[in-house]
């Protein structure tokens, strides 16, 4: 198992374009999530799903999109890339929401 | 406020020093489950421990120990004869329900340095 793979692993952006981080599971895992991570913040959660065509927001959803068409994939994406969304970004999936979370190498995002 | 607090901002010890890192939460709920989670310096986040809100008892594995106390609503984690390969942050998180749809709270992070 490749577990939770996560691309790109590195990426500059300049102000007001748009990408999509990728992110795919081969575990089955009903409920997977994006989180970005920040200097002093700990982890925030973006947006969630707990299962294919259900998504959800976070606490920090402003400025991203998500959707879930099958069990494996969860991109995410940025509709106009600001500075302020210079983060590192993690994915993570679990069978169930209050099981343990098997996260994703990170995507790290600068925008210039 | 925070669901999960760790306090500790950052802690420094030298080599084979005990060392508590806290994690308080709040949940008004009765079946919630607490984490921890280790990212070390490579960047990657590891999973250390699951724990529910039903089982109090104190677990042990090898260094690493938990103390779940609900009276306090603590999980505090112990590293006994810190070795410099323990130096990383380390998360608590709480999954709570039904009212938090167990969706997972993450604390800020307590980052351990480990000096030789």
């Amino acid at each position: 198992n490749a577990g939770v793979t996560q691309t790109p692993k590195f990426q500059v952006l300049k102000t007001g374009q748009s990408m999509t981080l990728q992110c795919a599971q081969d575990m089955n895992h009903e409920y997977m999530s994006w989180y970005r991570q920040d200097p002093g913040m700990g982890l925030r959660l973006i947006h969630y799903s707990v299962g294919a065509g259900i998504t959800d927001q976070g606490e920090v959803p402003n400025g991203y999109n998500v959707s879930r068409s099958t069990t494996e994939d969860f991109p995410l994406r940025l509709l106009s890339a600001a500075p302020s969304q210079t983060s590192v970004y993690f994915c993570a999936s679990s069978y169930l929401e209050r099981e343990t979370q098997y996260f994703g190498p990170g995507t790290r995002l600068l925008v210039l | 406020a925070q669901k999960v607090t760790q306090a500790q901002t950052e802690i420094s010890v030298v080599e084979k020093e005990d060392v508590t890192l806290d994690c308080v939460y709040e949940t008004r709920d009765t079946t919630y489950y607490l984490f921890w989670y280790k990212q070390p310096p490579s960047g990657e986040l590891v999973f250390l421990i699951r724990r529910n809100s039903f089982d109090e008892q104190n677990e042990i594995s090898g260094r690493y120990s938990w103390n779940f106390q609900k009276s306090t609503s603590s999980f505090n984690f112990t590293i006994t004869a810190s070795q410099v390969v323990d130096s990383a942050v380390y998360f608590c998180a709480l999954s709570e329900g039904p009212g938090g749809s167990y969706i997972p709270t993450f604390g800020r992070g307590t980052s351990l340095i480990v000096h030789p």
